[in-house]
């Protein structure tokens, strides 16, 4: 596609249960960020893969996140035992050289 | 360490009036800045990178190598400029880093 496509845009997950985020980036863009953006607040990093190294994984809050990028193309977002303060918008973006990000519309996570 | 400040969390103008969105960077080496903005329930897209040095929606910055700052203009603001502004820095290694950003109002 011509975007970033993130699924779902929306999801309502009960606490303790795990959720799973998508992210396509665009074709060709070797790095793959998520960040995540909470209400009020500004974005927090999670977690960066570049090409085939290994990614950054200093920004994840918890070991209950984890992520993986398949073929150097869709990423998954993986959240286990989900908290209420997981609750927030999860962006991911890609990227190719230093032309800037461009972000997906976000997947907007509940957790109740 | 914080590569990127922003300052002011909350900025309000009025309209017609100018607008400054403060940024200040460390890197040692040369990076490459750039501007997001968030309007309500859309995306974060590219305002503007400085290696363009081009001007956006009326919008500037200016690189300061001195200063280290990548502060974001706009000599006439506008109520449809009300937005989330966040400065990013690009490593040598592509790697991002964003401010915590900044919530302008335009008061009409």
């Amino acid at each position: 596609g011509a975007g970033v496509s993130q699924s779902p845009s929306n999801k309502v997950t009960e606490k303790g249960k795990d959720v799973e985020l998508r992210c396509d980036p665009i074709s060709g863009h070797t790095a793959l960020y998520w960040y995540r953006q909470s209400l009020g607040q500004g974005l927090e990093f999670l977690i960066y893969f570049q090409g085939n190294s290994a990614p950054d994984k200093s920004g994840l809050p918890s070991d209950r996140f984890s992520a993986e990028r398949t073929g150097g193309s869709v990423s998954t977002l993986t959240i286990q035992r989900t908290q209420q303060e997981d609750s927030a918008v999860y962006l991911c973006a890609s990227s190719l050289a230093n032309y800037g990000y461009t972000f997906g519309s976000g997947t907007r996570l509940t957790v109740v | 360490a914080q590569r990127v400040t922003q300052p002011e969390k909350l900025l309000s103008v009025f309209k017609g009036a100018p607008v400054e969105l403060k940024c200040n960077y460390s890197y040692s080496g040369s990076p490459e800045l750039f501007w997001y903005v968030q309007y309500s329930r859309q995306r974060l897209q590219l305002l503007l990178r400085h290696i363009s040095r081009e001007s956006i929606k009326g919008f500037t910055a200016d690189l300061n190598k001195g200063e280290t700052s990548f502060h974001l203009k706009k000599p006439f603001a506008q109520e449809e400029d009300s937005a989330m502004y966040y400065c990013a820095l690009a490593d040598t290694g592509n790697q991002f880093y964003f401010g915590t950003g900044t919530s302008l109002t335009v008061i009409p």
